[in-house]
């Protein structure tokens, strides 16, 4: 079974860039998220789907950060413009139910 | 305001030592505690736990919630180098969404 897909595996931009990260989840899995992992932290939510519709939102900083997954399956997150602190790895995950999430291999992102 | 702690925040051991993780958690509510081992960039599932004092283990990684306590501990047995990782606690709270902690980054030196 192939696991859950994210590119690209590294970014580097300049602040005030606009970046965007891709993610497809395991076949079938209808729930999907992105979680932003700062260095040494663990992962923080930022957005949960279900199927194409949102679940929680609350913790997606909606100034700069915006997120889709238009046909219930691939999502992109976009950060326009990104800031310093943005640098994090980016890690999306897709699960059937809620403790049974699978993550993918993440984004590094780097501001400068 | 939900909270996850794990401690220690890191650990450096010896290839056979046993070793043991902590987690407190205070959240507003709870459904399960799960632990995952994150080696490189994406976690991978290791236990989920809903009810007190049953322990559940595989090979040498061992877990046990205490909903009293409001706590849980992974045990690992005989560590190896291939357990050097960072162990996140987390925790499934009403909103239907994980609260992670910030992890123990384990080192097991030969």
């Amino acid at each position: 079974e192939a696991g859950v897909a994210q590119s690209p595996r590294y970014k580097i931009i300049e602040k005030r860039q606009s970046v965007a990260f891709w993610c497809n989840p395991i076949s079938g899995h209808a729930t999907l998220y992105w979680y932003q992992q700062i260095l040494g932290q663990g992962p923080k939510l930022l957005i949960q789907f279900q199927n194409n519709g949102v679940v929680d939102d609350s913790q997606l900083p909606k100034d700069r950060f915006s997120a889709e997954r238009l046909k219930g399956v691939d999502s992109t997150l976009k950060i326009q413009p990104a800031k310093l602190e943005d640098s994090a790895v980016y890690l999306c995950a897709s699960s059937l139910m809620i403790n049974t999430q699978y993550f993918g291999p993440g984004t590094r992102l780097t501001v400068l | 305001e939900d909270k996850v702690v794990q401690s220690p925040l890191s650990l450096v051991v010896h290839e056979g030592d046993t070793v043991t993780l902590n987690c407190s958690y205070e959240v507003t509510n709870f459904r399960s505690l799960l632990w995952y081992k994150q080696e490189k960039k994406a976690p991978t599932f290791l236990f989920m736990l809903t009810s007190s004092g049953i322990e559940k283990k595989s090979g040498r990684l061992s877990s046990i919630l205490d909903k009293k306590e409001l706590s849980s501990i992974l045990n690992i047995t005989a560590t190896q180098t291939g357990d050097s990782a960072i162990y996140l606690c987390a925790v499934e709270t009403g909103a239907n969404n994980l609260f992670f902690g910030t992890g123990t980054r384990l080192t097991v030196i030969p």
